[in-house]
């Protein structure tokens, strides 16, 4: 089975940066989402990571080391429009999707 | 291209009563998934579809069945509801496995 851990809520001040960590324990890895969902609304994809290292996608970016079991999201230059739910989910080696369960983050003024 | 279509939005249904949760996706993609998404906790994967009439079980498929007729459409049903199923729904579709998944817009269900 799979083992998704990340905060469950973050604030920060708008303009800020952010950083959402995510740890995992998978039976096989064949890569790391990062999605946004905000309330009421269906998750959106913010980033892939399948190998080790930073990816940049303008104000976000995803970070993994496998060995560690470790990936985190980068918010920078936070909006109000960033306040949401961000999801960290793995690909296991039977290529199904877990997900953590969600780390709120809300931006303050 | 509409992406992935689920119906209805909302359904409030009584226990015992059955339902099909519809999915359409117009991107001609190979995988079809549905989760649900419980308050507080991650979205669990329910049944997946690795193309027209092949499916498999997910994490929590007790209660549930899916069919897989063709590309487009990938609809749940729940053939005798019960109040653990109380829930919202996500539907979503990838071109292939280690692809994104866009999921549609979820269909909340209530059963009391």
């Amino acid at each position: 089975g799979q083992n998704i851990d990340q905060p469950t809520e973050m604030t920060a001040t708008e303009g800020a940066i952010v950083q959402i960590n995510c740890t995992y324990q998978t039976s096989g890895f064949n890569g790391l989402f990062w999605y946004q969902q905000h309330a009421g609304e269906a998750p959106t994809f913010l980033s892939y990571n399948v190998l080790d290292g930073l990816e940049e996608k303008g104000r976000f970016s995803s970070f993994l080391s496998r060995s560690k079991g470790y990936s985190y999201l980068l918010l920078k230059e936070l909006q109000m429009k960033d306040s949401a739910s961000y999801l960290c989910a793995v690909l296991s080696n039977d290529y199904k999707l877990s997900f953590g369960a969600g780390t709120t983050v809300t931006v303050r003024a | 291209n509409a992406g992935v279509t689920q119906t209805p939005k909302f359904r409030i249904l009584k226990i015992g009563q059955s339902m099909t949760l519809q999915c359409a996706q117009d991107m001609n993609h190979n995988y079809m998934y549905w989760y649900r998404q419980d308050p507080g906790m991650g979205l669990k994967l329910i049944y997946y579809s690795v193309g027209a009439g092949i499916t498999d079980k997910g994490e929590v498929p007790n209660g549930y069945n899916v069919s897989r007729s063709t590309t487009e459409d990938f609809p749940l049903r729940l053939e005798l509801a019960a109040p653990s199923q109380t829930s919202v729904y996500f539907c979503a579709s990838s071109y292939e496995v280690q692809e994104t998944q866009y999921f549609g817009p979820g269909t909340r269900l209530l059963v009391l």
